[in-house]
């Protein structure tokens, strides 16, 4: 059974920083590409950033790029989210979501929630 | 990058059916056959729908369809049921990006 568990979430002020991880099981992590997602309180799906199979072809959305750097340890099967001067507007819920090479976000995570605020 | 364009809301009654539209550009819906559907229930992560425009994964139920016209796709869910009240999202692959619809609430009256 494929599963995804995200951990690293919580308050946080800004200016700050937080490293999210995501840890994989049930597939063969290293072959699939990896996203994450945020949604904010009541507002919709947002595309973060991708990291490729071997974490050498990586793309950020432009609101976090310099930011935020998306890696992997394919060792550990985690995925990670290291996140640098936070904005109270990247208070989010965010999810890992697997992704074949079809395009679409299969497996998601139940998300963890990033509270930046002073 | 723009959100891909929903409508806010949707809705219909039990067995009727209610289509969902998602407008974007050439440079995402209309450039490529990898646009996607999801549903989300308060409080749970989304749940893949639809993928390359058309396909269902297994499980999901052939109530659930989706298509594509130039920059637009839409999804289909025909015979309305009482779980099918959700949030729905479409998303489309961008040319080493990934963009999202802002989101459409289905009600079912």
């Amino acid at each position: 059974e494929v599963q995804l568990v995200e951990s690293g979430g919580g308050l946080v002020q800004p200016g700050g920083s937080l490293r999210l991880s995501c840890a994989a099981s049930g597939f063969a992590f290293s072959s699939y590409w990896m996203h994450w997602v945020r949604q904010a309180p009541g507002k919709g799906l947002v595309w973060v950033s991708r990291i490729n199979g071997d974490g050498f072809s990586i793309s950020y959305a432009d609101s976090v790029k310099g930011r935020f750097t998306i890696s992997r340890d394919n060792a550990k099967k985690t995925l990670y989210l290291q996140m640098n001067s936070l904005r109270a507007e990247d208070t989010a819920v965010y999810f890992c979501a697997r992704v074949p090479r079809s395009g679409e976000f299969d497996y998601w995570g139940q998300g963890t929630l990033v509270i930046v605020s002073s | 990058q723009s959100a891909l364009t929903q409508p806010p809301s949707a809705s219909g009654s039990p067995g009727q059916s209610v289509t969902i539209s998602c407008t974007g550009t050439s440079s995402d819906v209309g450039g490529y056959n990898y646009v996607s559907w999801y549903q989300q229930h308060p409080g749970k992560a989304p749940k893949l729908m639809i993928y390359e425009v058309t396909k269902r994964p297994s499980g999901v139920p052939d109530r659930f369809s989706g298509s594509k016209s130039g920059n637009t796709a839409s999804l289909t869910v025909s015979g309305l049921q009482a779980e099918d009240e959700a949030d729905y999202y479409c998303s489309s692959y961008a040319g080493n990006k990934w963009v999202f619809g802002g989101g459409t609430k289905l009600t079912v009256l």
